[in-house]
């Protein structure tokens, strides 16, 4: 595609329930990265896929967050059990990595979660 | 946490005044990116810097890398209401990954 493109653009749900978030990155792209941004904020790193390698879950708040990559391409950001204080912007971003222009980040344009 | 500080947090100035972020690491670090986001919006890749001591000029934006590769700045020259917006340094740790970590952000307001 032409972007990087997120499903859906607004979520709102209940306290308690799961959800799940899409990224679809940008064909060729290896890099995946996942960010949470609340209202007025920077941008809180969540996970971050790598190619092949295992990736990088430093940034998940709790055990109730997870996210797979799928054939090395979509990707998908699940929370369980949702809180209140997970609302937010969620913003997924891929980039090619590797030469002199790598990691460059393109943003989809993110997924509103507001949980009720 | 993993963020690196920019400061300031938030600097409004009228148009036409020049403005200055800072991005500050403990860490030597192997590259940098800065990033805009608009209100409302995404951010979006302005600029890379790799060597030390390096500066680039993009319009009325200037971006330095400092020479021990740990801090750098973006200077905005007469800044215009377009330049709204929050900016963003993106350092490059070297640990294996090559992970990208956004920095605090300086909220910019121009006002008219």
């Amino acid at each position: 595609g032409a972007g990087v493109s997120q499903s859906p653009s607004n979520k709102v749900t209940e306290k308690g329930k799961d959800v799940e978030l899409r990224c679809d990155p940008i064909s060729g792209h290896t890099a995946l990265y996942w960010y949470r941004q609340s209202l007025g904020q920077g941008l809180e790193f969540l996970i971050y896929f790598q190619g092949n390698s295992a990736p990088d879950k430093s940034g998940l708040p709790s055990d109730r967050f997870s996210a797979e990559r799928t054939g090395g391409s979509v990707s998908t950001l699940t929370i369980q059990r949702t809180q209140q204080e997970d609302s937010a912007v969620y913003l997924c971003a891929s980039s090619f990595v590797g030469g002199a222009s790598s990691y460059e980040q393109y943003f989809g344009p993110g997924t509103r979660l507001t949980v009720t | 946490g993993q963020q690196v500080m920019q400061i300031p947090q938030y600097q409004h100035v009228q148009e036409g005044e020049d403005f200055t972020t800072y991005c500050n690491s403990s860490t030597t670090l192997s590259n940098i990116q800065w990033y805009k986001q608009r209100p409302g919006g995404h951010p979006v890749f302005l600029i890379q810097l790799v060597k030390s001591g390096e500066v680039k000029k993009q319009k009325r934006l200037t971006f330095q890398f400092g020479e021990a590769k740990k801090n750098s700045s973006l200077h905005i020259t007469a800044t215009q209401t377009t330049d709204v917006g929050t900016y963003f340094c993106a350092p490059v740790r070297n640990t294996g990954f090559q992970k990208l970590v956004f920095g605090t952000g300086t909220r910019l307001l121009v006002s008219p």
